[in-house]
């Protein structure tokens, strides 16, 4: 299992650029989250997903997009990408057994992202 | 509301010293999931620990210890003997059972171990 994959690692864009990051999991989890890092701010939730074609906000939504087509993947989108979104992003995964455990996140590698 | 606080923001330690890291939490619900996790300088997240609300069991680990204690709403982390490869920022973090599917992360506590 490759766990859960991001892509791109690093990618430097200019103000106004638009990109996509990709997150893809292969251990079929219900639930899907991208966060940002920043020194000092340790994570903040972006946007989450609970399921196939469901997304909802966490506490730092604005300027980002997001979609979940498939259960594996889950797509964070800039539209108009501005200075104050470099950061590293994370994307996570989990999953709660039937009896209602609720377990830990697995956790991709991180995007570099700068907005020059 | 839901809170996670580390208040140590960075802790230095020579090699072979004992180090705690503190976390309290805030949270009305009787039932949740308490977690640590490590990243070291290579970035990723690594998982440590899982306790839920029910089980207040210290739990030992190696070199690793974690002290839950409900009555304090703290989950703080010890590491014994420390060594360099312990350096990291070490996160805890707070995951309601109903209501929301999100984890209330604190801002970490950066350990340097020096040799």
């Amino acid at each position: 299992n490759a766990g859960v994959t991001q892509t791109p690692k690093f990618r430097v864009l200019k103000t106004g650029q638009s990109m996509t990051l990709l997150c893809a999991q292969d251990m079929n989890h219900e639930y899907m989250y991208w966060y940002r890092q920043d020194p000092g701010m340790g994570l903040r939730l972006i946007h989450y997903s609970v399921g196939e074609g469901t997304t909802a906000k966490g506490e730092v939504p604005d300027g980002y997009n997001v979609s979940r087509l498939k259960k594996q993947n889950f797509l964070l989108g800039l539209e108009s990408a501005a200075p104050s979104q470099t950061s590293v992003y994370f994307c996570a995964s989990s999953y709660s057994s039937l009896a209602g455990v609720y377990n830990e996140q697995f956790f991709g590698p991180g995007t570099r992202l700068t907005v020059l | 509301a839901q809170k996670v606080t580390q208040a140590q923001t960075e802790i230095s330690v020579v090699e072979k010293e004992d180090v705690t890291l503190d976390c309290v939490y805030e949270t009305r619900d009787t039932t949740y999931y308490l977690f640590w996790y490590k990243q070291p300088p290579s970035g990723e997240l690594v998982f440590l620990i899982r306790r839920n609300s029910f089980d207040e069991q210290n739990e030992i680990s190696g070199r690793y210890s974690w002290n839950f204690q409900k009555s304090t709403s703290s989950f703080n982390f010890t590491i014994t003997a420390s060594q360099v490869v312990d350096s990291a920022v070490y996160f805890c973090a707070l995951r309601r059972t109903s209501g929301t599917y999100k984890y209330i992360f604190g801002t970490g506590t950066r350990l340097k171990v020096l040799a």
